[in-house]
């Protein structure tokens, strides 16, 4: 079956490290995504990449950094720039235009800043 | 967030009907989008919009104004199990925009 894979389900870091989020997905979708939920809010874009090799910004970007060199995977880095990290990620996929039937999710990582 | 305006809370009991309300800025609209997410849950897609009028999927109803900015979700015959919170999530350009969302409880 296809689908996006998220992995870890829960990661920890300590203070001033970078952490690496992964993302895969076998659905042969163009586009993928990065979003960031925090309690009580809704999603915010961090990255989007609509083909291999380019990715834009989304709306809170800064301390964040992502890579598109394959189709199937769209890594997620949390650098330790980023002020606040702690919260749940995920990653989702799409066709160019996202419809009919929408974005795919995955799980999710919630990541807690120690 | 993103002038995306949902009710925070909505309370209904089960069985009955429940109508959640979205607006949003119609600059760039390309579609809208509702999910439904459980706590510490990925979103999973109920309905998608792009012309005015009404999608009917079962239990699940959505309309769309594109002119007013408006859409709403509907809820028929509700079950315990749609306790959870529902994203309107307008199409601007190839990105989906969030709203906060709205966190439904149904009660027995």
């Amino acid at each position: 079956d296809g689908g996006i894979t998220q992995s870890p389900k829960y990661l920890f870091r300590k203070e001033g490290q970078n952490v690496t989020l992964s993302c895969e997905q076998n659905l042969n979708h163009d586009a993928m995504y990065w979003y960031r939920q925090d309690p009580g809010q809704g999603l915010r874009l961090i990255y989007y990449s609509q083909i291999v090799n380019d990715f834009q910004k989304g709306d809170i970007a800064e301390g964040y950094s992502v890579s598109r060199e394959k189709k199937e995977s769209f890594p997620l880095t949390v650098t330790s720039a980023q002020k606040n990290p702690t919260a749940f990620y995920l990653c989702a996929s799409s066709t160019p235009r996202g419809a009919p039937g929408g974005y795919t999710f995955g799980s999710g990582t919630r990541l807690t800043v120690v | 967030g993103q002038n995306i305006d949902q009710p925070t809370e909505m309370t209904a009991t089960e069985g009955a009907i429940v109508q959640i309300n979205c607006t949003y800025q119609t600059s760039g609209f390309n579609g809208l989008f509702w999910y439904q997410q459980h706590a510490g849950e990925a979103p999973t897609f109920l309905s998608y919009n792009v012309l005015d009028g009404l999608e009917e999927k079962g239990r699940f109803s959505s309309f769309l104004s594109r002119s007013k900015g408006y859409s709403y979700l509907l809820l028929k015959e509700l079950q315990m199990k749609d306790s959870a919170s529902y994203l309107c999530a307008p199409q601007r350009g190839n990105k989906l925009v969030f709203g906060a969302g709205t966190i439904l409880r149904v009660k027995s």
